[in-house]
């Protein structure tokens, strides 16, 4: 149980070209979703945390207008890096949390390798 | 604010040894923590969480970790290391009412045979 699925596992396009990425819960409801960003060897920044039908709430220094994110329905929530540039490259991970008995607990996706030309 | 702190950014040990991963936090209200793991290019794997039931709390694939309150520590612990076992290792403290996960550094743990 309590799987998350991500696509596409790997990405690779031109800079100025926008880019959409899947976050799904597969087996479970997920009323709050969290977008990380992970550099080279380094550790997860969380970039912005998504409810379903509410807006998300973006972490200091993240470019609400760069990287969409959508929380449509209780199992998809989507990040879209726009007008992507080369810096945009990076490892881009998303967890969720689900109803009664998961709402301590975050389950990660696969993550998506994005690499921006 | 919370934060959490692994000493270590890599601990190498021979197939069968003990693991310890070393992991204090900073947390002004009751902590929940919680050990993942990575496996290259993947995504996190929740190996077990605290949540204010018993200290001693066991995992997936045989590592267990202790919450500390007087030390400010949940070390992650294997009694035999296994090559499998090969991977990065984080630490992470959330406050219970916002869900918000802080990860420490991480740790890459080695197995040689």
């Amino acid at each position: 149980g309590a799987v998350v699925s991500q696509h596409p596992s790997r990405v690779i396009c031109k800079s100025g070209t926008s880019v959409k990425i899947e976050c799904r819960s597969l087996d479970f409801q997920a009323t709050t979703m969290f977008w990380y960003r992970q550099f080279p060897k380094k550790s997860l920044m969380l970039m912005a945390t998504s409810n379903e039908g509410s807006k998300a709430t973006y972490e200091q220094g993240v470019e609400k207008d760069k990287f969409l994110i959508n929380h449509a329905s209780l199992t998809l929530s989507t990040l879209t890096v726009t007008s992507a540039h080369p810096e945009d490259s990076s490892f881009y991970i998303c967890s969720a949390t689900g109803l009664a008995g998961m709402v301590d607990t975050q389950y990660f996706g696969p993550g998506t390798r994005l690499t921006v030309l | 604010a919370q934060s959490v702190t692994q000493l270590g950014s890599h601990v190498s040990v021979s197939e069968g040894a003990l693991v310890l991963l070393r992991c204090n936090y900073s947390s002004s209200v009751p902590p929940y923590l919680f050990w993942y793991v990575q496996y290259p290019n993947q995504g996190l794997q929740l190996l077990l969480k605290y949540t204010s039931a018993a200290t001693l709390v066991k995992g997936i694939n045989g590592f267990e970790a202790e919450f500390k309150k007087s030390e400010t520590s949940f070390h992650l612990t294997k009694p035999s290391a296994h090559m499998s076992d090969a991977a990065e290792y984080f630490c992470a403290v959330s406050d219970r009412g916002f869900q918000k996960l802080v990860f420490g550094t991480g740790t890459r743990l080695l197995v040689s045979p």
